[in-house]
């Protein structure tokens, strides 16, 4: 699975969107981007993810660029609930199911 | 909806005890992982199966084991609970091993070794 890089912290005003960065150069054509947060010691929450086209959902909506070697997670209108740990993860569908996760980007969404 | 249920959510051991961690998952997902959290870090595989009868190892897997009779259950066990292992365990599941769909991630078990 390719290796992912995030910045490890980001500040955002509340109601403002968040632009999360990831950077996957090496990614392969069968590598899904993946991405999910941790608030507090809660569990990890999956968010969203996607294969070559952007997606958007309930909760955020996702960018991968044309050649997928970056992605960006926008939450549109950021809350306090919002702030926790957002893991970017990549991994192919035809691999193991095992998730490699980094340290992250801890988010925090000031008043 | 009960997803990933872990029990339980704390436990204190003292070096040398043993204790399981139990994980269920009412989804009826195939495959089911253990993943350890040490302070600042993120998360690291410790063993996974892909379907009952059928466990294999992850990144950590010294001094746990596991098994997987049901579909449902996927336990953890520690058979000598050493110091080195105090950390915040969580229990994940998903549809297979070979489609995209999420893994889901349970409460987790908060374990202090002493």
């Amino acid at each position: 699975d390719a290796k992912t890089t995030q910045p490890p912290s980001m500040d955002c005003a509340e109601g403002r969107a968040a632009n999360l960065p990831c950077n996957h150069s090496t990614i392969s054509g069968n590598e899904y981007v993946y991405w999910y947060r941790q608030i507090h010691s809660q569990g990890p929450q999956y968010i969203i993810h996607g294969l070559k086209n952007n997606e958007t959902n309930e909760m955020a909506s996702l960018i991968i660029t044309e050649d997928r070697k970056s992605s960006t997670l926008i939450l549109p209108h950021a809350t306090l609930r919002d702030t926790a740990v957002y893991y970017c993860i990549v991994r192919a569908a035809t691999g193991a199911n095992n998730l490699f996760f980094g340290t992250g980007t801890r988010l925090t969404v000031i008043p | 909806n009960a997803g990933v249920t872990q029990t339980p959510k704390f436990q204190v051991l003292k070096t040398g005890q043993s204790m399981t961690l139990q994980c269920a998952q009412d989804m009826n997902h195939e495959y089911m992982s253990w993943y350890r959290q040490d302070p600042g870090m993120g998360l690291r595989l410790i063993h996974y199966s892909v379907g009952a009868g059928i466990t294999d190892q992850g990144e950590v897997p010294n001094g746990y084991n596991v098994s997987r009779s049901t579909t449902e259950d996927f336990p953890l066990r520690l058979l000598s609970a050493a110091p080195s292992q105090t950390s915040v365990y969580f229990c994940a599941s998903s549809y297979d091993r070979t489609s995209n769909q999420p893994q889901h991630f349970g409460d987790g078990t908060r374990l202090s070794i002493l």
